[in-house]
């Protein structure tokens, strides 16, 4: 079936650890997304990538990093810089229409990250 | 600035009764207002959307209502089940965004239904 797989599904970081969340996609979409989500509040999103090789801040990006390598695959990790990890991460992805990334919005099923 | 503000935060109901969440926000011009649910823990699962011309769309149980002059959409549930527990969250795509980088999301509503 396509869709969108995340993993792991919890993790768990000690201070002072990088960790990467993985994000892969078979819907052949090019666009993709990281977003953030924290109670009582609407996600946010930490950065985005239109197409393979590129990506772009997000409202949130500051900690954050990614990699665009493959259309398929938007890994995020998290750096030690980020002051405040714990959160639920939600890795989206949709499709293109013409020129312009359009279409339904297509979320996986989220990781959440504790820090200890 | 632009804002999705939803009410209720929270609401508990019977099971088999009606209910109704509220969206409003001040996002203008704008192109289209999604509904999504999101059980405890799973990514959103998109219920209904709609441009900035239509005033209402239905997906069974689920019908959203918007009303673009007091910029408030509703999404009315009836007839409500165990599996409507959930959050629900309105989203709303400010036009000429150029892409889904400038979603704007509400906190969203966290519904419970009772046996």
């Amino acid at each position: 079936d396509g869709g969108i797989t995340q993993s792991p599904k919890y993790l768990f970081r000690k201070e002072g650890q990088n960790v990467t969340l993985s994000c892969e996609q078979n819907l052949n979409h090019d666009a993709m997304y990281w977003y953030r989500q924290d109670p009582g509040q609407g996600l946010r999103l930490i950065y985005y990538s239109q197409i393979v090789n590129d990506f772009q801040k997000g409202d949130i990006a500051e900690g954050y990093s990614v990699s665009r390598e493959k259309k398929e695959s938007f890994p995020l990790t998290v750096t030690s810089a980020q002051k405040n990890p714990t959160a639920f991460y939600l890795c989206a992805s949709s499709g293109k229409l013409g020129r312009v990334v359009t279409g339904e919005l297509f979320f996986g099923e989220g990781s959440r990250l504790t820090v200890l | 600035k632009n804002q999705v503000e939803q009410s209720p935060q929270s609401l508990i109901i019977l099971e088999g009764k009606n209910c109704t969440l509220q969206c409003n926000y001040t996002v203008s011009p704008f192109s289209n207002l999604r509904w999504y649910k999101q059980d405890t823990g799973r990514g959103p699962v998109s219920l209904t959307i709609m441009t900035f011309s239509e005033n209402t769309k239905s997906n069974g149980r689920y019908t959203a209502t918007l009303d673009a002059d007091t910029k408030q959409s509703s999404l009315h549930i009836t007839a409500s089940q165990l599996s409507d527990s959930a959050s629900y969250i309105c989203v709303v795509t400010p036009r000429f965004s150029g892409g889904y980088n400038k979603l704007i999301f509400g906190a969203g509503t966290r519904l419970a239904v009772h046996p």
